[in-house]
């Protein structure tokens, strides 16, 4: 079955660090892959996705590419800000009208 | 993309007691699911909820324990029964096929926290 896997949180970083969090994934055919955002005592919003190998997803500053050699999805942020603090959930889907598989999240603390 | 309400946004119940969860989607999806966080763990799905037909269970969730209604394609609910701590969670709803939202990617909404005491 399907997988994902993150590197264990806490990360706690000083603002304008840089910021990866390694995601890898198991599943057959092409996923597409996504990562979500969870601020405290809110829902899950949209960060980025990718939907093929060697695409890029990007947005407010966060980058991630689809490296299907590797099956990763890493997400990097080249200068972190105290309002990044957060859990981040790296998710895949086999396609449309498909469950997401979640990974257990990464928390992310940023410090001044 | 579309917006997504829950309600309530969070609540305090009784065990033995059920709790009605409410999703409302600003404009037509074609999917949608429910999806359960326990606390401090990541996201599990319990169901998607077919307009018109009975949901789609996940192993291990069940239909009298989480009764889910979809009744149009704006508008769900998921209900959870005969309550236990073991219940407390957030609950959330996510849609997919929003109109100008791509098919493959999944919203979501605030989440409903529940705590069984």
């Amino acid at each position: 079955g399907n997988s994902v896997t993150q590197m264990e949180g806490p990360v706690t970083l000083s603002e304008e660090a840089f910021l990866t969090i390694n995601c890898t994934y198991t599943a057959t055919g092409y996923p597409s892959l996504f990562w979500y955002v969870q601020y405290p005592g809110e829902g899950l919003q949209l960060l980025l996705k990718a939907t093929k190998a060697d695409d890029k997803g990007s947005n407010k500053g966060f980058e991630a590419t689809y490296r299907k050699e590797t099956t990763s999805f890493h997400l990097e942020k080249g200068s972190v800000q105290v309002s990044d603090s957060a859990v981040y959930f790296c998710a895949l889907s086999p396609g449309t009208a498909s469950k997401l598989t979640f990974g257990t999240g990464t928390r992310l603390q940023v410090t001044l | 993309s579309a917006v997504i309400s829950q309600k309530p946004s969070r609540d305090i119940c009784q065990r033995g007691t059920s709790l009605t969860i409410q999703c409302q989607v600003d404009s037509q999806v074609t999917m949608m699911f429910w999806y359960r966080q326990q606390p401090g763990q990541s996201l599990t799905l319990i169901a998607t909820a077919n307009q018109g037909s009975e949901a789609t269970y996940e192993s291990g969730f069940v239909i009298d324990k989480f009764p889910i209604s979809r009744p149009n394609l704006t508008f769900s609910t998921l209900t959870v029964s005969n309550m236990s701590p073991e219940d407390s969670s957030i609950y959330l709803c996510s849609v997919e096929g929003a109109r100008d939202s791509s098919s493959d990617t999944q919203y979501f909404g605030p989440g409903t926290r529940l705590t069984v005491l």
